[in-house]
């Protein structure tokens, strides 16, 4: 059974960088069979697609954050990390990974339980 | 960006009544819509794929239909646990989630 596990600062200073990775258990992101992304969740709020990266290492990025994210892997280690630069407040809320059912950017079948990140001095 | 528009935002219902949640694009997405269901506290879950498909494990009391701009999300006869909140998801370009339905105990 796949297992997906968010890890990293839980508290970030304003205009700083976010940095999370995630663990992949029960699976290999070398996998061509999927690609891997990040999504986010403001507190109380609705869902919003941050990026996603292929087995080969292509990234796709939301065209809103585009210039302050990069996603990358690590196959040796199984895991994907998440970089998010210059925050603000606007930034903060609940960030998951997951994996997306096919080698694109199709929907999510497995998530992370997320890491809830708060962006304030 | 394709935006996606939910309605209800809220849905008061009892125990064994159906839902119709509905879900609006944009633009055409062809057949290229997720329905998911995230609980207080919990990540998303995959329900229904390609407008149609249920996601493994999924029961047969959540349907999805629809086609181009018009999605619905159809849950048969609510058990307690289907109250939670509900997101529909496009990946016709790129990928984008409407602002979701609360399914409520009314």
């Amino acid at each position: 059974q796949l297992h997906l596990q968010e890890s990293g600062p839980r508290l970030v200073k304003p205009s700083e960088t976010l940095s999370l990775t995630c663990a992949v258990f029960g699976g290999s992101i070398n996998s061509t069979s999927n690609y891997w992304g990040w999504i986010r969740q403001p507190p109380g709020k609705g869902l919003e697609w941050i990026g996603t990266l292929s087995s080969r290492g292509r990234t796709y990025y939301s065209s809103s954050l585009k210039g302050r994210v990069t996603i990358s892997f690590d196959t040796s280690k199984n895991y994907f990390s998440l970089n998010l630069n210059s925050v603000t407040a606007a930034d903060s809320g609940v960030y998951y990974c997951a994996r997306h059912s096919l080698p694109d950017t199709s929907e999510l079948d497995y998530w992370g339980q997320g890491a809830l990140v708060t962006v304030s001095s | 960006e394709i935006l996606l528009t939910q309605s209800p935002a809220t849905l008061s219902l009892s125990p064994g009544e159906r839902a119709t949640l509905s879900c609006r694009a944009s633009q055409s997405v062809a057949f290229y819509l997720a329905w998911y269901q995230q609980k207080p506290g919990q990540a998303p879950r995959l329900l229904i794929y390609d407008a149609t498909k249920r996601a493994t494990g999924i029961p047969a009391r959540f349907s999805g239909s629809g086609s181009g701009t018009e999605f619905t999300l159809t849950i048969n006869g609510l058990e307690p646990e289907d109250f939670a909140v509900y997101y529909c998801q496009q990946r016709s370009h790129w990928l984008t989630f409407g602002g979701g339905t609360k399914v409520e105990i009314k």
